[in-house]
């Protein structure tokens, strides 16, 4: 398997533009987790879906932000508007069900940069 | 709020030397985990420690995990350059609840 594949790698965009992150997980994987690093905060989770349904979305930070999971293979993390506080390396990871694994697999990452 | 504390939070250390990385968390748990990040890098998964008690060692490193202490630690055995990057640690609350570290930036010198 290729991991987890994130696009773009590298996103610039000016404020108030639309963002879409996009995540393809690891094949049979069962959760989706949605993360932000920055330096100030660190690294947060955002969301994560289990089997393409939302499960918990309190962190969020803000209705700017959206994430969707339409099948087992894509999901998508839309910032609209965006903002230059916005700016930060989006990671995406999977996790297989089950005790099978409790690891978690990192994509390499989107750099955000907003304008 | 639950805090997971990692200290130091940066490390300098020469090769041959022996360092050790603590991570205390707020809350409980029975599950932690570490990660290796090299500099605009992604993460990479270097232990999970399931259970109080639980150690596991791949290389130079070695962790640990005492839930009863709210206390992972993660140790450097002889250190080489190739060590050098951050290193975060993470709890998982309930299942899926990830909350990490600050991160330990360890840099190993010749």
């Amino acid at each position: 398997d290729a991991g987890v594949i994130q696009s773009p790698r590298h996103e610039v965009t000016e404020m108030g533009q639309e963002v879409t992150l996009r995540c393809k997980p690891i094949s049979g994987h069962d959760y989706l987790f949605w993360y932000r690093q920055t330096m100030m905060r660190g690294l947060e989770l955002l969301i994560y879906f289990n089997n393409n349904v939302p499960i918990d979305d309190s962190g969020m930070p803000e209705d700017r932000f959206s994430a969707k999971m339409p099948n087992a293979s894509f999901s998508t993390l839309k910032i609209q508007p965006s903002e230059p506080r916005d700016s930060a390396v989006y990671f995406c990871a999977s996790r297989q069900g089950g005790a099978v694994s409790y690891e978690q697999y990192f994509g390499p990452g989107t750099r955000l940069t907003v304008t | 709020e639950l805090k997971v504390e990692q200290n130091p939070l940066f490390l300098s250390m020469q090769e041959g030397k022996n360092y050790t990385i603590y991570c205390n968390y707020s809350t409980t748990s029975d599950r932690l985990y570490w990660y290796r990040q090299d500099p605009g890098k992604s993460l990479e998964s270097l232990f999970v420690l399931l259970s109080n008690g639980a150690v596991k060692q791949e290389g130079r490193l070695m962790a640990s995990l005492d839930t009863k202490a709210r206390l992972s630690t993660l140790h450097i055995t002889a250190a080489v350059h190739d060590l050098s990057a951050t290193y975060f640690c993470a709890v998982e609350v309930g299942f899926n609840k990830f909350y990490f570290g600050s991160g330990t930036k360890l840099n190993v010198k010749p």
